[in-house]
């Protein structure tokens, strides 16, 4: 079962940053959160992932509380292209890869 | 990036027919790779998880007989749904993990729709 919880869905102009929250409270110090997300249609696709810093790459940030319960994934200048499901998931690094999917957040992005 | 490929990336079938979907690896070899299907408006669910030369693990609630998995080969894996129905129809991912480093990301193929009439 998934263990993360996420808004169903969330609107956001275009140009403006997007933050997408995510909460884990059941994370066990093993486990890293990943986010994908998926445009209408096809693979998802990685955006980022951490374990308990702060991790910032070329599509996002994602910030993670420091008691590791919650996190945010920020998308800092949103396009309509981003519009998409975005899908938090914790998994212990290296276990077998298995990602479970919740049900993930419907961005859209309006101009 | 990784590129994995689905083939084909849409099929339509009779009820009762067998339908073979292959999930390649272009650009690394895949030590494990993962099917998961989504029916509409709904999340991905994973089906099962195959290591190369191995026989796959199968989630519990997916019939290993019905959905057979292969992975022969560490950049091709394929999925045969055997004697497909209505119900089969759904959007098929596959997904795989470079074995060799960056294992943190599984790359994601684009998908195949099946529909079974």
């Amino acid at each position: 079962d998934a263990k993360t919880t996420q808004p169903p869905s969330m609107d956001c102009a275009e140009g403006r940053a997007a933050n997408l929250p995510c909460n884990h409270s059941t994370i066990s110090g093993n486990e890293y959160v990943y986010w994908y997300r998926q445009i209408h249609s096809q693979g998802p696709q990685y955006i980022i992932h951490g374990l308990k810093n702060n991790e910032t790459n070329e599509m996002a940030s994602l910030i993670i509380t420091e008691d590791r319960k919650s996190s945010t994934l920020i998308l800092p200048h949103a396009t309509l292209r981003d519009t998409a499901v975005y899908y938090c998931i914790v998994r212990v690094y290296n276990q077998g890869g298995k990602l479970i999917f919740g049900q993930g957040t419907e961005l859209s992005v309006k101009p | 990036g990784a590129v994995v490929s689905q083939h084909p990336s849409w099929v339509i079938c009779k009820s009762g027919t067998s339908v073979k979907i292959e999930c390649r690896s272009l650009d690394f070899q895949a030590t494990t790779m993962f099917w998961y299907r989504q029916f509409p408006k709904q999340s991905l669910m994973l089906m099962a998880t195959s290591n190369e030369g191995s026989k796959a693990t199968y989630e519990q609630g997916v019939e290993k007989d019905k959905f057979l998995i292969n992975h022969a080969s560490l950049t091709l894996s394929t999925l045969t749904v055997t004697s497909a129905h209505p119900e089969d129809s759904s959007f098929y991912i596959c997904s795989a993990r470079d074995g060799r480093g960056r294992t943190y990301e599984q790359f994601f193929g684009p998908g195949t729709r099946l529909t079974v009439l």
